[in-house]
């Protein structure tokens, strides 16, 4: 089956600590989210990549990191930097390019980080 | 004042009632319009989308976009227990996964 799959679905960062939340699709899709969701907010965009090797900042990417060395894969690095990082993290993607955009995003099923 | 409106609920509703959900929004710039239906900790599914105005259709689902009013809304009919999730509306005014903004979503629960 086609999709994105993020992992782990449940996440516990010490103080100090960095985590890394993985995100891998087999959609063949160019472009690659990492959005942040908190209670009564709206999804907030962290980091973008519309090809691999390349990736630009969302409205919160401070505390955050990314790599793209694959198509497939989109890790999210969550670093001690980052000092309120409870909340659900989503990785969607879609056939955006740097050449065409396409707003349809499919998402994952989501990471909960917590700290503890 | 946030971009986009959403009342966050909850909602609810016995099944097979007419459902109504909306956003508003202060942007006049965005043209394209979406609904995503989100399960209880999982990611969004896109439900409805919609480009500039007019009505769309698919199923019990009716997307309506007014841009005169800078209103949108979502159409449940017959509605169903499994309908119970968050609705979040999502807009964007040039296109692109990076360009959309969302609203905070309502709650709906459909009751037997």
């Amino acid at each position: 089956d086609g999709g994105i799959t993020q992992s782990p679905k449940y996440l516990f960062r010490k103080e100090g600590q960095n985590v890394t939340l993985s995100c891998e699709q087999n959609l063949n899709h160019d472009a690659m989210y990492w959005y942040r969701q908190d209670p009564g907010q709206g999804l907030r965009l962290i980091y973008y990549s519309q090809i691999v090797n390349d990736f630009q900042k969302g409205d919160i990417a401070e505390g955050y990191s990314v790599s793209r060395e694959k198509k497939e894969s989109f890790p999210l690095t969550v670093t001690s930097a980052q000092k309120n990082p409870t909340a659900f993290y989503l990785c969607a993607s879609s056939t955006d390019s740097l050449f065409a955009t396409n707003e349809k995003l499919f998402f994952g099923s989501g990471t909960q980080l917590s700290v503890l | 004042q946030k971009e986009v409106e959403q009342d966050p609920g909850p909602l609810s509703v016995p099944e097979g009632a007419i459902v109504s959900l909306n956003c508003t929004y202060s942007n006049s710039a965005f043209q394209y319009f979406m609904w995503y239906r989100q399960y209880s900790r999982k990611g969004p599914e896109l439900l409805m989308y919609t480009y500039s105005s007019g009505n769309k259709e698919d199923g019990r689902f009716t997307a309506q976009v007014d841009k005169s009013s800078k209103y949108i809304s979502l159409f449940i009919r017959d509605s169903q227990p499994s309908d119970s999730a968050t609705y979040l509306c999502a807009m964007s005014a040039t296109g692109g996964g990076n360009k959309l903004t969302f609203g905070t979503g309502t709650q709906l629960k459909v009751e037997l």
